[in-house]
């Protein structure tokens, strides 16, 4: 059960784009769709933004995306704004009941 | 809508315990299970387990066994986290989020914090 690897930062400038990785294992993220992503504010609760890897809850904005290629996925935001900056985690079932958050990314737009 | 509320902040001394309510409204208690969650000062998310709300099995991530028990009580569609023998890094936000696959409704969190 280690934590999924992601960047510990990542930044852009406002209207570019950023793509976080997601890096795990055959026994995680490499094994099945079931990849979402929060988004988390300074003293807020996480957001969730992107669920089985490329699907949008209902308000989530379509600049945010996701993919997914063998053992690492992806989460891209274009059209970067101010309110974009946050931290970003990825999460993933890790085989049977058990379940994976990556370590974080801090995004900054400077 | 769907919504988690979850206890206030607690304070406690090493060695004691805490119990940790969620109450959830919106929706049926138990179609959904729920997932908890915690976060140290400065750290990122750490899976702690989920239960199912309609049979009450618990699941605990590795180094979340024994101390940390879930618990149920449906008929106020309200779940527990007790965590016992606190350590000082037990201090953290502990959040309640619904469903395991995709925490898709969050609590507001929950204040712990372990000083003697």
């Amino acid at each position: 059960q280690s934590a999924l690897t992601q960047p510990p930062s990542a930044s852009g400038s406002p209207g570019q784009s950023v793509t976080i990785s997601c890096t795990g294992t055959s026994s995680d993220v490499g094994g099945h769709n079931y990849v979402s992503w929060y988004q988390q504010h300074p003293g807020k609760a996480p957001k969730l933004i992107l669920y089985e890897v490329t699907k949008r809850p209902s308000g989530v904005p379509d600049r945010f995306s996701g993919s997914k290629s063998g053992y690492t996925a992806s989460l891209s935001v274009s059209g970067l704004q101010t309110d974009d900056e946050a931290d970003y985690y990825c999460y993933s079932n890790a085989g049977g009941n058990i379940w994976v958050f990556g370590g974080g990314t801090k995004l900054t737009v400077l | 809508q769907v919504q988690l509320v979850q206890s206030g902040s607690e304070l406690r001394k090493p060695g004691a315990s805490v119990k940790v309510s969620c109450k959830a409204s919106g929706y049926t208690f138990n179609n959904y299970g729920m997932t908890w969650v915690r976060q140290a000062p400065g750290q990122g998310l750490e899976w702690i387990g989920w239960i199912n709300t309609d049979s009450g099995s618990p699941t605990y991530a590795q180094g979340f066994t024994g101390r940390f028990i879930f618990s149920l009580d449906t008929s106020v569609s309200t779940a527990y986290l007790q965590v016992n023998n606190l350590q000082a890094e037990d201090t953290a936000i502990y959040y309640c989020a619904r469903e395991p696959k995709l925490l898709d409704s969050w609590g507001q969190g929950t204040q712990v914090t372990v000083s003697s």
